[in-house]
């Protein structure tokens, strides 16, 4: 199995509070993402890295930001969590991002569960 | 935008078969398919590539439909090990990101 390995697993936070979740690989992938899982949504990013420092917005990134300061991990923070931001987020690795190559299968972390009150 | 995935959910017995469709309004360079258990991590079953190179699963097979962008997964002969949520993953232009659809609850029963 792909080493990807997401903390913390569960988290209950109170609104308002700022959240970091971590992403950690050991495949020297060079793509990591980050989702989010919702009933009725599927799976929806949130932003991605396509290497060291450089990072760029999915379609729901309002509210988050990322760091990746290095290869192997992939910081996603809410800085003032909202109810809005309860969800399952699951970190992704993939090797290439190039869709024309078909080569960025993505492999995807256990998940964590972030529960706003 | 989200592809349209088709039905949403899915029961059938042991050894029925099973299609489901995805759709994009967008041209597309891939399709690929990934299944989720329930309380688990999404698993890679198949990539379908523009040009008709496929890659995946051994039991499971997929179709695309470039012209369309369309693409319908395929399970024949069910196994209760094939319960869980499916979701197509489309990628266009040169996107470096995957676009999921809401995914489709499939329950095999014995």
């Amino acid at each position: 199995d792909a080493g990807i390995t997401q903390s913390p697993r569960h988290k209950v936070t109170e609104t308002g509070t700022p959240v970091t979740l971590r992403c950690h690989q050991t495949e020297n992938h060079r793509y990591m993402y980050w989702y989010r899982q919702d009933p009725g949504h599927g799976l929806r990013l949130i932003h991605y890295s396509y290497g060291v420092k450089d990072t760029d917005k999915g379609e729901v990134s309002d509210g988050y930001s990322v760091s990746r300061s290095k290869t192997e991990d992939f910081l996603l923070t809410l800085e003032s969590a909202t109810s809005s931001q309860t969800s399952v987020y699951f970190c992704a690795i993939s090797e290439s991002g190039t869709a024309a190559a078909g080569a960025n299968v993505l492999t995807f972390g256990a998940g964590s569960r972030l529960t706003v009150l | 935008q989200q592809p349209v995935q088709s039905p949403q959910a899915v029961i059938l017995r042991e050894g029925e078969d099973a299609v489901i469709n995805c759709s994009s309004s967008k041209a597309l360079y891939s399709v690929h398919w990934y299944r989720q258990k329930h309380g688990e991590a999404p698993v890679f079953l198949m990539i379908l590539l523009k040009g008709g190179e496929q890659k995946g699963h051994e039991k499971i097979s997929a179709s695309f439909n470039e012209k369309k962008q369309q693409s319908s997964l395929y399970l024949t002969a069910s196994q209760l090990s094939y319960s869980g949520t499916y979701f197509c993953g489309t990628a266009s232009g040169s996107a470096r990101q995957l676009t999921f659809g809401s995914g489709t609850q499939l329950t095999v029963l014995p």
